[in-house]
């Protein structure tokens, strides 16, 4: 079955981090790219960041570079979101979305970070 | 930044009735331009890519057209399992990825 699932979220206070991990399966993860989208309660959809098959390209919204930190591990089917320096802005559900050709065409479920004190 | 302009932001509307969504980019994205819909508490699903792609198992009442800035997402015959939100998404140079800014379609 090919999926991808979400995990990592919870409630963290502002200034703190996170880790979002999400894991593929069903498909050849290492050959597609992956980004990571979220969505602020009762908003719309932002991207967040994207990182090529192989790692050798990543690319972040500005609203969290310098503080988001994408990367993946091949060996074990899963792309990760390294949040820190967390601001109650980033409360969001996150998705993560696999890239097919250049669309993202199979997406998660979402995980729910919140962050407060 | 290549902004979307998606309109109308919400629309209701009859079973049976004819739907039309639309996208503006503020310059030239050529064909590449998706369309998602969200329903409630749920992931976004991809419905149309490149603009007039019909994803494989995805209703044909559903369908895209356009091109360059100019984009148009409709629904030939609204059914009660399409409420939702509908999203306009285009990607850039640099692989990140625009949104419109949705719009919620309900049921009259």
């Amino acid at each position: 079955q090919v999926q991808l699932v979400e995990s990592g979220g919870g409630v963290v206070q502002p200034g703190r981090s996170l880790r979002l991990s999400c894991e593929a399966s069903g498909y050849t993860f290492s050959s597609h790219g992956m980004h990571w989208v979220r969505q602020a309660p009762g908003k719309g959809l932002e991207w967040v960041a994207v990182i090529w098959f192989d790692g050798s390209y990543r690319y972040y919204a500005d609203s969290v570079k310098g503080r988001f930190t994408v990367s993946r591990d091949n060996s074990r089917n899963t792309v990760y979101l390294q949040m820190d320096s967390l601001r109650a802005e980033d409360t969001a559900v996150y998705y993560c979305a696999r890239i097919l050709g250049t669309i993202p065409d199979l997406w998660g479920l979402g995980t729910l970070v919140t962050v407060s004190s | 930044d290549i902004q979307m302009t998606q309109s109308p932001s919400s629309l209701s509307a009859s079973v049976g009735d004819r739907v039309t969504i639309t996208c503006q980019a503020s310059q030239d994205i050529s064909k590449y331009l998706n369309w998602f819909q969200q329903k409630a508490g749920t992931a976004p699903k991809l419905l149309i890519y490149d603009a007039s792609h019909l994803r494989t198992g995805v209703p044909s009442r559903f369908s895209g057209s356009g091109s360059g800035t100019d984009f148009t997402f409709t629904i030939s015959s609204l059914q009660p399992e399409d409420v939702g939100v509908y999203y306009c998404q285009q990607r850039d140079s640099l692989s990140a990825l625009t949104f419109g800014g949705g719009t919620k379609v309900e049921i009259k």
